[in-house]
Protein backbone atom coordinates (compact mmCIF):
# COMPACT_ATOMS: atom_id res chain seq x y z
CA UNK A 1 0.00 0.00 0.00
CA UNK A 2 0.98 3.73 -0.28
CA UNK A 3 2.68 4.77 2.26
CA UNK A 4 2.28 8.51 2.07
CA UNK A 5 -1.48 9.82 1.18
CA UNK A 6 -3.66 12.80 1.75
CA UNK A 7 -6.83 13.65 2.90
CA UNK A 8 -8.32 15.73 0.17
CA UNK A 9 -7.66 15.94 -3.67
CA UNK A 10 -8.85 19.52 -3.76
CA UNK A 11 -9.13 22.60 -1.88
CA UNK A 12 -10.77 26.06 -3.00
CA UNK A 13 -9.26 29.04 -1.21
CA UNK A 14 -10.12 32.35 -2.03
CA UNK A 15 -7.21 34.96 -2.76
CA UNK A 16 -5.86 36.64 -0.24
CA UNK A 17 -6.58 33.56 2.55
CA UNK A 18 -4.42 31.31 3.85
CA UNK A 19 -4.10 27.61 2.51
CA UNK A 20 -3.80 24.35 4.54
CA UNK A 21 -2.81 21.07 2.72
CA UNK A 22 -2.86 18.29 4.84
CA UNK A 23 -0.98 14.95 5.05
CA UNK A 24 -0.74 11.65 6.92
CA UNK A 25 2.17 9.33 6.45
CA UNK A 26 2.40 5.84 7.93
CA UNK A 27 6.46 4.91 8.18
CA UNK A 28 7.74 5.48 11.68
CA UNK A 29 11.01 5.32 9.93
CA UNK A 30 10.65 8.25 8.00
CA UNK A 31 12.68 11.39 9.14
CA UNK A 32 12.66 13.70 6.57
CA UNK A 33 9.52 15.53 4.79
CA UNK A 34 9.17 17.49 1.82
CA UNK A 35 6.59 19.45 -0.06
CA UNK A 36 6.55 19.95 -4.05
CA UNK A 37 4.11 22.00 -6.28
CA UNK A 38 3.73 20.99 -9.90
CA UNK A 39 2.00 23.49 -12.36
CA UNK A 40 0.33 22.53 -15.15
CA UNK A 41 2.36 20.76 -17.92
CA UNK A 42 5.90 20.76 -15.48
CA UNK A 43 7.86 19.14 -13.06
CA UNK A 44 6.98 19.48 -9.48
CA UNK A 45 9.25 21.76 -7.82
CA UNK A 46 10.44 21.78 -3.88
CA UNK A 47 9.32 24.24 -2.19
CA UNK A 48 10.28 23.17 1.88
CA UNK A 49 11.30 20.56 3.63
CA UNK A 50 11.55 19.58 7.37
CA UNK A 51 13.51 16.82 9.36
CA UNK A 52 11.93 14.61 12.15
CA UNK A 53 13.62 16.46 14.83
CA UNK A 54 11.33 19.30 13.90
CA UNK A 55 7.62 20.09 14.50
CA UNK A 56 7.93 23.34 12.24
CA UNK A 57 9.74 25.36 9.77
CA UNK A 58 8.87 28.38 7.77
CA UNK A 59 9.66 29.78 4.68
CA UNK A 60 8.60 32.79 2.49
CA UNK A 61 5.22 32.04 2.60
CA UNK A 62 4.79 28.78 3.63
CA UNK A 63 5.14 27.14 6.29
CA UNK A 64 5.33 23.47 7.23
CA UNK A 65 4.19 21.75 10.38
CA UNK A 66 5.18 17.89 11.47
CA UNK A 67 2.89 15.96 14.12
CA UNK A 68 4.69 12.98 14.48
CA UNK A 69 2.82 11.34 17.39
CA UNK A 70 -0.23 11.20 14.93
CA UNK A 71 2.58 11.02 11.59
CA UNK A 72 0.50 14.18 10.31
CA UNK A 73 2.25 16.46 7.65
CA UNK A 74 0.49 20.07 6.62
CA UNK A 75 1.44 23.02 4.30
CA UNK A 76 0.26 26.45 5.22
CA UNK A 77 0.20 28.91 2.44
CA UNK A 78 0.21 32.18 3.47
CA UNK A 79 -2.21 34.88 1.61
CA UNK A 80 -2.85 32.84 -0.99
CA UNK A 81 -2.69 34.45 -4.92
CA UNK A 82 -3.40 32.75 -7.99
CA UNK A 83 0.73 31.49 -8.73
CA UNK A 84 -0.13 29.31 -5.70
CA UNK A 85 -2.95 27.30 -8.44
CA UNK A 86 -1.42 23.88 -8.50
CA UNK A 87 -0.78 19.98 -7.29
CA UNK A 88 1.20 20.14 -4.04
CA UNK A 89 2.84 16.99 -2.87
CA UNK A 90 4.11 15.32 0.47
CA UNK A 91 6.90 13.34 0.10
CA UNK A 92 9.04 11.14 2.60
CA UNK A 93 12.40 10.14 2.22
CA UNK A 94 12.87 6.49 2.64
CA UNK A 95 16.56 5.64 3.09
CA UNK A 96 17.66 6.61 -0.51
CA UNK A 97 13.57 6.46 -1.55
CA UNK A 98 11.54 9.30 -1.98
CA UNK A 99 8.01 8.49 -2.04
CA UNK A 100 5.34 10.59 -3.11
CA UNK A 101 1.44 11.19 -1.73
CA UNK A 102 -1.25 11.34 -4.58
CA UNK A 103 -1.40 15.13 -4.23
CA UNK A 104 -4.04 17.86 -3.56
CA UNK A 105 -5.00 20.37 -5.62
CA UNK A 106 -4.88 23.73 -4.98
CA UNK A 107 -8.22 25.98 -7.14
CA UNK A 108 -7.67 30.18 -5.64
CA UNK A 109 -11.30 31.51 -6.07
CA UNK A 110 -11.04 34.91 -6.99
CA UNK B 1 22.42 25.59 -14.64
CA UNK B 2 20.01 23.81 -17.72
CA UNK B 3 18.23 22.12 -14.96
CA UNK B 4 17.26 18.40 -15.92
CA UNK B 5 16.47 18.05 -19.59
CA UNK B 6 14.58 15.30 -20.86
CA UNK B 7 13.30 14.38 -24.48
CA UNK B 8 11.69 13.98 -26.04
CA UNK B 9 8.89 16.07 -24.15
CA UNK B 10 5.96 14.12 -26.45
CA UNK B 11 6.03 10.53 -27.80
CA UNK B 12 3.04 9.08 -29.40
CA UNK B 13 3.33 5.44 -30.68
CA UNK B 14 1.71 2.44 -31.31
CA UNK B 15 1.27 -1.21 -29.17
CA UNK B 16 4.00 -2.92 -29.64
CA UNK B 17 6.92 -0.48 -30.47
CA UNK B 18 9.99 0.15 -28.83
CA UNK B 19 10.16 3.22 -26.83
CA UNK B 20 13.40 5.31 -25.71
CA UNK B 21 12.99 8.15 -22.87
CA UNK B 22 16.53 10.33 -22.30
CA UNK B 23 17.46 12.08 -19.40
CA UNK B 24 20.23 14.72 -18.44
CA UNK B 25 20.74 15.08 -14.89
CA UNK B 26 22.31 18.22 -13.78
CA UNK B 27 25.63 18.51 -13.85
CA UNK B 28 27.66 17.22 -10.05
CA UNK B 29 24.79 15.36 -9.05
CA UNK B 30 25.66 11.74 -7.74
CA UNK B 31 21.41 10.70 -8.00
CA UNK B 32 19.45 10.44 -10.59
CA UNK B 33 15.53 8.85 -10.48
CA UNK B 34 12.72 8.07 -13.02
CA UNK B 35 9.18 8.59 -11.76
CA UNK B 36 5.79 7.49 -13.80
CA UNK B 37 2.85 9.58 -13.04
CA UNK B 38 -0.64 8.89 -14.00
CA UNK B 39 -3.56 10.07 -12.38
CA UNK B 40 -4.90 7.05 -10.86
CA UNK B 41 -1.21 6.29 -9.18
CA UNK B 42 -0.21 9.73 -8.64
CA UNK B 43 4.29 9.44 -9.02
CA UNK B 44 5.51 6.31 -8.61
CA UNK B 45 9.25 5.58 -8.78
CA UNK B 46 10.47 3.22 -10.89
CA UNK B 47 13.65 2.91 -10.15
CA UNK B 48 16.70 5.44 -9.40
CA UNK B 49 20.79 5.51 -9.69
CA UNK B 50 23.63 6.32 -7.32
CA UNK B 51 26.68 7.25 -9.11
CA UNK B 52 25.20 5.65 -12.53
CA UNK B 53 24.94 2.33 -10.62
CA UNK B 54 21.06 0.75 -10.70
CA UNK B 55 20.11 0.76 -6.43
CA UNK B 56 16.27 -0.16 -6.47
CA UNK B 57 14.28 -1.19 -9.62
CA UNK B 58 11.73 -2.16 -7.15
CA UNK B 59 9.29 -0.34 -8.70
CA UNK B 60 9.52 -0.99 -12.86
CA UNK B 61 6.61 -2.33 -13.82
CA UNK B 62 7.74 -5.30 -15.86
CA UNK B 63 10.19 -6.78 -17.43
CA UNK B 64 8.93 -4.99 -20.88
CA UNK B 65 10.83 -1.76 -18.83
CA UNK B 66 14.71 -1.34 -18.38
CA UNK B 67 17.02 1.40 -17.60
CA UNK B 68 20.22 2.52 -17.71
CA UNK B 69 22.80 5.03 -16.80
CA UNK B 70 25.65 4.55 -19.20
CA UNK B 71 27.73 7.61 -17.69
CA UNK B 72 27.07 10.15 -14.86
CA UNK B 73 25.72 12.96 -17.65
CA UNK B 74 23.04 10.99 -19.18
CA UNK B 75 20.45 7.83 -18.63
CA UNK B 76 17.54 6.14 -20.56
CA UNK B 77 14.44 4.60 -19.55
CA UNK B 78 13.34 1.88 -22.62
CA UNK B 79 10.15 -0.10 -22.69
CA UNK B 80 9.41 -3.06 -25.41
CA UNK B 81 7.04 -3.88 -26.05
CA UNK B 82 4.79 -0.72 -25.28
CA UNK B 83 1.54 -1.02 -24.31
CA UNK B 84 -1.29 1.63 -24.08
CA UNK B 85 -1.48 0.51 -20.29
CA UNK B 86 2.09 2.33 -20.61
CA UNK B 87 0.30 5.85 -21.54
CA UNK B 88 2.08 8.52 -18.87
CA UNK B 89 4.00 11.21 -17.83
CA UNK B 90 7.95 9.79 -17.13
CA UNK B 91 9.87 12.18 -15.24
CA UNK B 92 13.59 12.18 -14.50
CA UNK B 93 14.97 14.03 -11.43
CA UNK B 94 18.11 14.46 -10.02
CA UNK B 95 19.99 15.37 -6.69
CA UNK B 96 22.93 15.78 -5.20
CA UNK B 97 23.46 12.47 -3.71
CA UNK B 98 22.08 10.18 -0.84
CA UNK B 99 23.79 9.60 2.69
CA UNK B 100 23.18 9.75 6.26
CA UNK B 101 21.05 12.53 5.98
CA UNK B 102 18.62 11.69 3.06
CA UNK B 103 18.20 12.25 -0.68
CA UNK B 104 17.84 15.79 -0.24
CA UNK B 105 16.37 18.11 -2.61
CA UNK B 106 14.85 16.94 -6.04
CA UNK B 107 15.17 18.38 -8.93
CA UNK B 108 13.02 17.65 -11.76
CA UNK B 109 13.32 17.48 -15.77
CA UNK B 110 9.88 18.67 -17.48
CA UNK B 111 8.81 15.03 -17.91
CA UNK B 112 8.30 13.17 -21.12
CA UNK B 113 4.48 12.58 -22.03
CA UNK B 114 3.95 9.23 -23.62
CA UNK B 115 0.60 8.31 -25.70
CA UNK B 116 0.52 4.18 -26.59
CA UNK B 117 -2.27 3.62 -28.73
Amino acid sequence: GESVGLHLPTLSVQEGDNSIINCAYSNSASDYFIWYKQESGKGPQFIIDIRSNMDKRQGQRVTVLLNKTVKHLSLQIAATQPGDSAVYFCAENIGDKIIFGKGTRLHILP
Amino acid sequence: DAGVIQSPRHEVTEMGQEVTLRCKPISGHNSLFWYRQTMMRGLELLIYFNNNVPIDDSGMPEDRFSAKMPNASFSTLKIQPSEPRDSAVYFCASSLGAGTSGVGELFFGEGSRLTVL
